[in-house]
């Protein structure tokens, strides 16, 4: 069944340590996001990628690094976690046509961060 | 001023009635428009897209888009205790990228 997957589902670390979140999609789609959401907030966006190779900066991307060497695998890397960083984490898909950017998210990683 | 908008809310209706929800936009330029529905502690799923002026509707649901007042609202009829969530609105705003931004969404409350 075509999905996408985040996993931890939910993570509980301590300052400094260095953290990677993954996220797989079975779907084939090119384009993939890291969202930021604190409950009750709009979703901001961290960085995105248009295919492999591809990663660019959204909004929030400066304490952290994305990787595109497969099609179906995005994972996101925060060097350095901070009590900051303490946030739901949203991977998301679309199929890439400029008119049908439809998001199929992933069922996100809640990050705790002491 | 924000460039997605919506009404934090919440919206409370009764069972049965029918939920207007609003966005605004600030870019006259936007092509795409997207519902999604937040269920609490779950990831937004899409409900409804909507590409051109005029009304679209799909089962419950309706989308409404005027593209020269730059808004786009939702309708759900015969709302549902279980259509009780958090409605994101996302509008793809031009400038190249073409990513959806989201608005901070309107959280809806169906009592019985």
């Amino acid at each position: 069944e075509a999905d996408i997957y985040q996993t931890p589902r939910y993570l509980v670390i301590g300052t400094g340590k260095k953290i990677t979140l993954e996220c797989s999609q079975t779907m084939g789609h090119d384009k993939m996001y890291w969202y930021q959401q604190d409950p009750g907030m709009e979703l901001h966006l961290i960085h995105y990628s248009y295919g492999v190779n591809s990663t660019e900066k959204g909004d929030l991307s400066s304490e952290s690094t994305v990787s595109r060497i497969r099609t179906e695998h995005f994972p996101l890397t925060l060097e350095s976690a901070r009590p900051s960083h303490t946030s739901q984490y949203l991977c998301a898909s679309s199929e890439g046509r400029i008119t049908n950017e439809k998001l199929f998210f992933g069922s996100g990683t809640q990050l705790s961060v002491l | 001023q924000k460039e997605v908008e919506q009404n934090s809310g919440p919206l409370s209706v009764p069972e049965g009635a029918i939920a207007s929800l609003n966005c605004t936009y600030s870019d006259r330029v936007s092509q795409s428009f997207f519902w999604y529905r937040q269920y609490s502690g779950k990831s937004p799923e899409l409900i409804m897209s909507i590409y051109s002026n005029g009304d679209k509707e799909d089962g419950r649901f309706t989308a409404q888009l005027n593209k020269a007042s730059q808004y786009v609202s939702l309708l759900i009829r015969d709302s549902q205790p279980s259509d009780s969530a958090t409605y994101l609105c996302a509008v793809t705003l031009s400038g190249g990228s073409y990513i959806p931004t989201f608005g901070r969404g309107t959280s809806l409350i169906v009592h019985p």
